[in-house]
Parts: structure tokens; sequence; C-alpha cells
């Protein structure tokens, strides 16, 4: 089964900085990618997905993820962050042949400083 | 207009207690979903679900269970509450069934403490 990595639990960045979020996956064959984000007491929300195609991928609130075969990475980044991004990231992976088991990671939890 | 919606949004109770969620989706969607998120934030599927089929995460106890009385609701329904089930509880749906390509939309969740 596939499974997903977010090597950090909290970053913190500055107002205006620019910021990268790591994902890596583990699965067998291309698969199916996505970037949610949970902000604070709400569900989570779809910033943006990979299924095919161009590998940078643009999402939702100027973010966007690039897809690098190579490393088994789905990054997110976004160039300038605003205070309103903090939020928790959740980057998952779903299965390109069956189920409807879409793996989390565990999530990146981003602070803003003024 | 909510297109997921749970209720209760807080829900505190006693061990032993059973327990229902419940979760209304307007979007028309095929497919319904109840995940859990633990104290560290991780999430993972309890269930999935459309009018022809349910799939149970085989870890999930079986006092837990789904009931759908149509396809644009899935309660869940909590047997016997333990302090280890307290969790903030997710609800989704996905216009499609069977397929990784799915892009979930999610209720703000359920926060469920057992005392």
């Amino acid at each position: 089964a596939q499974s997903v990595t977010q090597p950090d639990i909290h970053i913190t960045v500055s107002e205006g900085a620019s910021l990268e979020l790591r994902c890596n996956y583990s699965y067998g064959a291309t698969p199916y990618l996505f970037w949610y984000v949970q902000s604070p007491g709400q569900g989570l929300q779809l910033l943006l997905k990979y299924f095919s195609g161009d590998t940078l991928v643009q999402g939702i609130k100027g973010f966007e993820a690039e897809f690098k075969r190579s490393q088994s990475s789905f990054n997110l980044r976004k160039p300038s962050v605003h205070w309103s991004d903090a939020a928790e990231y959740f980057c998952a992976v779903g299965d390109r042949y069956n189920n409807n088991d879409m793996r989390f990671g565990a999530g990146t939890r981003l602070t803003v400083k003024p | 207009d909510t297109a997921v919606s749970q209720t209760p949004k807080y829900l505190v109770t006693q061990m032993g207690n059973d327990k229902s969620i419940k979760c209304e989706q307007n979007l028309g969607h095929d497919t319904m979903y109840w995940y859990k998120q633990d104290s560290k934030k991780f999430l993972k599927i309890m269930f999935s679900y459309n009018n022809k089929e349910l799939i149970i995460n085989e870890t999930v106890p079986n006092r837990f269970s789904p009931k759908s009385p149509d396809k644009a609701h899935l309660n869940l329904h909590i047997n016997s509450l333990e302090l280890g089930d307290s969790a903030v509880y997710f609800c989704a749906s996905s216009q499609a069934f069977g397929s990784g390509a799915n892009v979930l939309t999610f209720g703000a969740g359920s926060r469920l403490t057992v005392l």
C-alpha cells in the first residue's frame, strides 16, 4: 500500500517569505497526489492535486507543487506567505489502481511570524 | 450553504455510553467517508461507503458502525465508548467510488471527548 512522509512537523516562516513544505511518498507506480490545508477548527480543504501531465501544478491561494518522480516527492511551495496561511498542511496519496483508502501524511504545522 | 455538515461539533460523554455523529452532504456525491484524526493530527480512514458497497478499515473496532439512510447521509454510531475513542471525526464525500483520484470534500469535524 502507498504511504506518505512529511518530514517537518512544524515550520515557522516570516510573513512575505517563501515557503516549501516537503512530502515524500512510497508507491509502486505513478500515484495520485494531493495537498490539503486544515485551518484551526475546520475540515480539510483541497489546495491542489496531481494526476498526470505537467509535473508543476498550480493550486488555490497562490500555492504550487512539483512532482519529482526521481525523488518520490511532491513538495508544496508558495513564493510569499501571508499570515492567513498559518494552518496544518497535509500531503496525501491515492492508489491509482484501486481502493478508496487515501493515505495522509502526519501533517506540517505552519506558523507565520509578523 | 455548507457542502458537508456534521453534528454535533463537540461531544463530551462518559465511557461506556453509545453516541452518534451525523453527516450530510448536499453535493450529490456518490461516496461518503469517515476519517479519524488523533491527537497528533494523524488522519486515518475508517469507512468508505456508497449505495452499493461498504468498505471497512480492518483496524476499526466493530463498536463503530456507519449507518446510511440515503445517499446524502452517513452517520457514525459508536457503542461502548472507550477513552481511546477521543479524537476528531471527519466526514467527507467524493463524486467517484473506488478510485484513488477521488477529491474529498470534508466536513468541519466533530470533536469527541470520552471521560
